[in-house]
């Protein structure tokens, strides 16, 4: 089935680093996003990875796949309080995304 | 220039009446979506067309009813709203269902049935 799981909260200091983890279901994803949402906006394609990659990294962004657990991770280096909001990990389905839930994060001073 | 632009932004209205939310992208993208998210945030979808046919309806009520007019537009009718209908509706569209550039999502219409 379809099934795409996240911790819904995770609080990191200012500075610190953030890692938000995922699990997905369907190994033949091509490819797994993530996204950003602040409150009251729309989502924001943060990044993605192609599902031959193992790793990604994109300035303060770095996403980790591993494919034989179905595991998917997205660390935030040097977390600002302009990342607090929700990430939602996405799987593609057949002409559709597949979304958790959602890991609210909240930076703190 | 906004890619995707859905109207309006927010919509009060009584339950039982009839109201539509329309989506327009200028990417060229050929394959456009409806997608929920309810008060816990969790996003689903609902509706998904590719070049105006209907590719994707994940058991909505018939109460919902899309309409492609061209590739451009995908607009959201809900007949005899109820309680239940309160949520965000993102619109959104890609290139041929997926892609290493995801989908570009709308700002959301944030529909509040009272």
């Amino acid at each position: 089935g379809e099934d795409v799981e996240q911790s819904l909260f995770l609080s990191v200091r200012e500075g610190d680093s953030s890692v938000i983890n995922c699990t997905y279901t369907d190994s033949s994803s091509t490819y797994l996003y993530w996204y950003k949402q602040e409150p009251g906006a729309g989502l924001q394609l943060l990044t993605y990875i192609f599902s031959n990659m193992d790793m990604k990294q994109d300035q303060r962004l770095t996403v980790l796949l591993n494919k034989k657990d179905k595991h998917l991770s997205l660390r935030i280096a040097d977390t600002q309080t302009g990342d607090s909001a929700i990430y939602f990990c996405a799987e593609s389905g057949y002409n559709k995304l597949i979304f958790g839930a959602g890991t609210r994060l909240a930076v703190h001073p | 220039d906004t890619a995707v632009s859905q109207t309006p932004k927010y919509l009060v209205t009584q339950m039982g009446n009839d109201k539509s939310i329309k989506c327009e992208q200028n990417l060229g993208h050929d394959t456009m979506y409806w997608y929920k998210q309810d008060s816990k945030k969790f996003l689903k979808i609902m509706f998904s067309y590719n070049n105006k046919e209907l590719i994707i309806n994940e058991t909505v009520p018939n109460r919902f009813s899309p309409k492609s007019p061209d590739k451009a537009h995908l607009n959201l009718h809900i007949n005899s709203l109820e309680l239940g209908d309160s949520a965000v509706y993102f619109c959104a569209s890609s290139r041929q269902g997926q892609g290493a550039y995801g989908y570009t999502f709308g700002s959301g219409t944030r529909l509040t049935v009272v």
